[in-house]
């Protein structure tokens, strides 16, 4: 149990559809995250949220849209996706600052 | 910008040998730097970090790390691999990760 809880764990979906895929943190953290990881790329940050509010988005497509209702849930809506977002999505979370995140075990998605 | 460099996308070695995965920063100030170990299909977990301090920082499962600045380098060490220790390797940054080490162990 890490205390970052992400679903759902895998994912398939089509170019035209639309999902979310949720994370949820129980560790009192303020600080909250959206990697991309793809097979033979680094790590991709793609949005950061400071206190429920967005503080980073790293021209990350439209296609993505990140929502941060409190400090302890982080949604990301999908919608007409490319076959090149397949990926494992990581939700991270952490105290504001120099501090470690703490990651769930990620969404893996395929889009087809 | 902070950045870090890993050497060597991936490293073998044998059950009981010495682990060594290499890590460089880029950074005008001292760094927090961190080692992240990643299982597959699963999230990222720490197993180190080094703040301020002692420069030799011990993690979890036997593994450590040295601050060096003037090599600006933050290895990770492991005196003796074992076949659980087959994954992947990041150094980080806050907020930036490395590209990954996949460390292989051969029985």
């Amino acid at each position: 149990e890490t205390g970052v809880t992400q679903t759902p764990r895998h994912l398939v979906m089509g170019m035209t559809n639309k999902k979310s895929l949720k994370c949820e943190q129980h560790l009192g953290h303020n600080a909250m995250y959206w990697y991309k990881q793809s097979a033979k790329k680094p790590l991709e940050l793609m949005f950061v949220y400071s206190l429920e509010e967005r503080v980073e988005n790293n021209s990350v497509p439209s296609r993505f849209s990140p929502e941060c209702p409190n400090s302890s849930h982080l949604f990301l809506h999908l919608h007409t996706l490319q076959p090149e977002d397949s990926a494992l999505y990581l939700c991270a979370s952490s105290r504001r600052g120099n501090t470690e995140a703490f990651f769930g075990q990620g969404t893996r998605l395929t889009v087809v | 910008a902070q950045s870090v460099t890993q050497l060597g996308s991936h490293v073998s070695v044998s059950e009981g040998a010495l682990v060594l995965l290499r890590c460089n920063y880029s950074s005008s100030v001292p760094p927090y730097l961190f080692w992240y170990v990643q299982y597959p299909n699963q999230g990222l977990q720490l197993l180190l970090k080094y703040t301020t301090g002692a420069t030799l920082v011990k993690g979890i499962n036997g593994f450590e790390a040295e601050f060096k600045k003037s090599e600006t380098s933050f290895h990770l060490t492991k005196p003796s691999a074992h076949m659980s220790d087959a994954a992947e390797y990041f150094c980080a940054v806050p907020l930036v990760f490395g590209k990954g080490t996949r460390l292989s162990v051969i029985a």
